[in-house]
């Protein structure tokens, strides 16, 4: 199955700067790349996801990165603010039928945004 | 629209002893999932449905049994409990189509197993 590697595990940033999360996959196949956001005591929400053919993709402060040829893809935070503090996790998963609705995680990056 | 709801939030079992988590979304979602999340190991996926009736092995699945009677429900089944069960346990689901979509969890279930 996919294999999906994440880095740093924890990031700290003073507010305003930007932050930068990365995440590579082994599967050439894994066609849907989406980054979730897990607040202290709650389920993963989705921010953003991307699509292999995308090579980037922005919403507000939040925009991915896409790069196939080398199977990684980043996450990155812009003018990030105290409330953007949480644990962020990549996926990875081909769209093929035996996979549709499974998602393979990285290991979490614990985002802290100093004030 | 309630989403996913998971029941209960917290729960300690003694060794042995057997539980079910409830996992119960509104969406009309064909694909559900049970994901356990441990500290620095993120979430690995335990069993999958794909719709009522049908359910597949994950990563992790030793120790566990689902079945999905209806598309609103599917239940996660500790037949006996371990101290590695103990663990936070994450319900999700998302729409059926030709293509990966947005997975919608739950609040999650703390277990503790002592």
């Amino acid at each position: 199955g996919e294999n999906v590697e994440q880095h740093p595990s924890t990031l700290s940033v003073q507010e305003g700067d930007s932050a930068v999360i990365k995440c590579t996959y082994s599967d050439s196949a894994s066609n849907y790349f989406p980054w979730y956001k897990q607040e202290l005591g709650k389920g993963p929400q989705l921010i953003i996801d991307i699509r292999s053919n995308v090579g980037e993709k922005k919403d507000q402060r939040i925009a991915v990165t896409l790069n196939k040829t080398a199977k990684h893809f980043s996450l990155h935070i812009t003018e990030t603010q105290p409330e953007d503090s949480a644990v962020y996790f990549c996926a990875a998963t081909p769209d093929r039928g035996s996979t549709l609705g499974r998602l393979y995680f990285g290991r979490g990056t614990q985002l802290t945004v100093w004030p | 629209n309630a989403g996913v709801t998971q029941t209960p939030k917290f729960q300690v079992l003694k060794t042995g002893q057997s539980m079910t988590l409830q996992c119960a979304q509104d969406m009309n979602h064909e694909y559900m999932s049970w994901y356990r999340q441990d500290p620095g190991m993120g979430l690995r996926l335990i069993h999958y449905s794909v719709g009522a009736g049908i359910t597949d092995q994950g990563e992790v699945p030793n120790g566990y049994n689902v079945s999905r009677s209806t598309t609103e429900d599917f239940p996660l089944r500790l037949l006996s409990a371990a101290p590695s069960q103990t663990s936070v346990y994450f319900c999700a689901s998302s729409y059926r189509g030709t293509e990966n979509t947005e997975a919608f969890f739950g609040q999650g279930t703390r277990l503790t197993v002592v």
